[in-house]
């Protein structure tokens, strides 16, 4: 079956660390997304590609970098990790279209130290 | 800034009630409004949508009510059951989504 994976699922950094986490579908969607949650502000948009090679800034994209090589994996990087960036990171992707459903991934828990 | 704003944060419900979650929006482009149902330990999945040209949408015991005039909309869960407790979030969209805070929801037997 189809799906979208994160990994790790939990991971604990320091602070000043670079941090990459993987984000991996198999629906060959166009669309790949990467959010934030925490408590009280929803989720927040941080990247998102609509293919490949295509990366754009989201709402809070200050600290975090992505890269789109192939239609499959859209990875997250922290350049510097710092504690305000402890969260859950969740990434998602969509078909193509501007409203087409988002399927998001199991999500990953980070803290800095 | 928050463009969408949902409340409440967080409502208790006994089993067979109605949860009501209410969401505003400010910006007028949005033309798609999508409900997200989170369990714990999980990522969020789509429940029900709706689009500004309509303004009720029904799914099994989920509705949405959409005031275009207001810029608001709404989840209304009928008959609640405690496997409704979960998180809900209201999204707008303009090709991409904005999110609100967040309802939590619990469901008592």
């Amino acid at each position: 079956d189809a799906e979208i994976t994160q990994s790790p699922r939990h991971k604990i950094t320091e602070t000043g660390r670079q941090v990459t986490l993987a984000c991996h579908q198999t629906w060959n969607h166009n669309n790949m997304f990467w959010y934030r949650q925490d408590l009280g502000h929803g989720l927040r948009l941080i990247h998102y590609s609509y293919g490949v090679h295509d990366t754009n800034k989201g709402e809070v994209s200050d600290g975090y970098s992505v890269s789109r090589s192939n239609t499959e994996d859209l990875p997250l990087t922290l350049e510097s990790a710092a504690s305000s960036q402890t969260s859950v990171y969740f990434c998602a992707s969509s078909r193509g279209g501007p409203d087409d459903e988002q399927f998001f991934g199991p999500g990953t828990r980070l803290t800095v130290l | 800034q928050q463009q969408v704003k949902q409340s409440p944060q967080s409502l208790i419900v006994q089993k067979g009630g109605i949860s009501i979650i209410n969401c505003a929006y400010e910006n007028t482009a949005f033309d798609y409004f999508p409900w997200y149902q989170q369990f714990p330990g999980k990522g969020p999945a789509l429940l029900i949508a709706i689009r500004p040209d309509v303004s009720e949408k029904k799914e099994g015991r989920f509705t949405i009510s959409f005031n275009k005039s207001a810029k608001q909309f709404s989840l209304h869960i009928m008959d609640s059951q405690p496997g409704d407790s979960a998180t809900y979030f209201c999204a707008a969209s303009m090709w991409k989504l904005t999110f609100g805070g967040g309802t939590r929801v619990l469901v008592k037997p």
